[in-house]
């Protein structure tokens, strides 16, 4: 079957700009996850959501970032006032039902100028 | 101290050789153990879970010692097609996976 897809692939912006990042997970899978990884560093935990709600957003860096999960369903990370700090791949990953085997979609690779 | 600490390497090492690579973690309530595999710019993608009793697939075997918390992953007569970055991956009573640098592999012809 179809496996967790993100759009956009690749996100160049200005700083100070808004932007929103795309994840779907793998139907069925009511756990999903947002990652963001950094040059040589491995995934780093944002938000982590189960159903239509967010259970856990300890990982968020601060309050520009923010992401909804409105049905249950597809998920939109949001990132306001984007600073060049914030350059790095946005993974996003689903499980059945949390706590055991995510799988990850292709990231959206964003650049902030 | 961080989660979980891995040395990043650079491993490189001919084809046909068997290389560990090891993965601490700082929890001892930690309960679940992956190892992924991510290729240059491309996601981490499942390599195997990590059993109590350790597990092998292939010529891939992750051992878990509980008791000086850590994990590893043996891969013997390596391919090139085993050059990548391994990422170790934790549970730790939390909702989320805590990940490892990574250690980057290079099978050398």
């Amino acid at each position: 079957g179809a496996g967790v897809s993100q759009t956009p692939s690749n996100k160049v912006t200005e700083k100070g700009k808004y932007v929103e990042l795309r994840c779907d997970p793998i139907s069925g899978h009511t756990a999903l996850y947002w990652y963001r990884q950094s040059l040589g560093q491995g995934p780093e935990f944002l938000i982590y959501f189960q159903g239509t709600g967010a259970a856990d957003d300890s990982g968020l860096p601060n309050d520009r970032f923010f992401a909804v999960r409105p049905e249950g369903s597809v998920s939109t990370l949001k990132i306001q006032r984007t600073e060049r700090g914030d350059s790095a791949v946005y993974l996003c990953a689903s499980s059945l039902w949390g706590r055991e085997t995510q799988y990850f979609g292709p990231g959206t690779r964003l650049l902030v100028l | 101290r961080k989660e979980v600490e891995q040395d990043p390497g650079p491993f490189n090492v001919p084809e046909g050789a068997t290389v560990a690579f090891n993965c601490t973690y700082s929890n001892s309530a930690s309960q679940s153990f992956f190892w992924y595999r991510q290729d240059c710019r491309k996601e981490p993608k499942l390599l195997m879970s990590v059993y109590s009793s350790g597990n092998e697939d292939g010529r891939f075997t992750a051992q878990l010692n509980r008791a000086s918390q850590y994990i590893s992953l043996l891969i013997r007569d390596s391919k090139l097609s085993d050059s990548a970055t391994y990422l170790c991956a934790v549970f730790s009573g939390a909702n989320n996976l805590f990940f490892g640098t990574g250690t980057r592999l290079t099978v050398i012809p």
